[in-house]
């Protein structure tokens, strides 16, 4: 079956610092993977996603991501925090026979002036 | 702004009551997908629907259901409401139901069940 587990349910960070969001997924299959962003209040907006074109995938608001097989990984960064970086982030996980997306539980992010 | 949207945006309702929840896709996405986002928790896939058909459903009672229109505009009903479907429902438009096709959400519809 396939899962996906984000690591840390809340990271800080201090503005202008690096930000590194982790998930490893599970799945049988080579997947697709997305990061979504969601805001208070709001639906969740596609950051980015790696469809097996390219490794390290870039994404908006100077986001990006790097699919490591090796280590069923997909984490997220971003060089330098800003404070409107400031919300809920998720990684999920999708077959390519499905519509099924797959959620991991999310990691809230702070930043800090 | 992903060009879907939701309605309504709140919604109140007591306990063994029905809901109805819609959604309007983004303009030709062929695919809607509904979504329960209870509070501190991911998304859970509900079902999707692809040219009016179901494609897939997720691990939820048949009290939820759906549909979607020729317009590809969707409905999620659910009835004999209970405290525990209190959440965010989001319904998410896609252009095919294929693996590398991206959702785009809408807003979400906020369910408080008393």
């Amino acid at each position: 079956a396939q899962s996906v587990t984000q690591l840390g349910s809340h990271v800080s960070v201090s503005e202008g610092a690096l930000v590194l969001l982790r998930c490893n997924y599970s799945s049988s299959v080579p997947p697709y993977l997305f990061w979504y962003v969601q805001y208070p209040n709001q639906g969740l907006q596609l950051l980015l996603k790696y469809t097996s074109a390219a490794t390290l995938v870039k994404g908006i608001n100077g986001f990006e991501a790097e699919f490591k097989k090796s280590e069923t990984s997909f984490h997220l960064t971003k060089p330098s925090a800003h404070m409107s970086d400031a919300a809920e982030y998720f990684c999920a996980v999708k077959l390519s026979n499905t519509g099924k997306l797959i959620f991991g539980q999310g990691t809230t992010l702070q930043v800090k002036p | 702004e992903t060009g879907v949207t939701q309605s309504p945006t709140h919604l109140i309702k007591t306990r063994g009551q029905q809901v109805t929840l819609r959604c309007s896709s983004q303009s030709g996405h062929n695919t809607v997908s509904w979504y329960q986002q209870a509070l501190g928790q991911g998304p859970q896939f509900i079902f999707q629907y692809y040219r009016e058909e179901e494609n897939g459903r997720g691990n939820f009672p048949p009290r939820f259901s759906g549909l979607q229109f020729p317009n590809y505009s969707s409905e999620l009903n659910v009835n004999a409401l209970e405290l525990d479907d209190s959440a965010l429902y989001l319904c998410a438009s896609s252009l095919g139901r294929e693996g590398q096709e991206t959702q785009y959400f809408g807003p979400g519809t906020r369910l408080l069940v008393l």
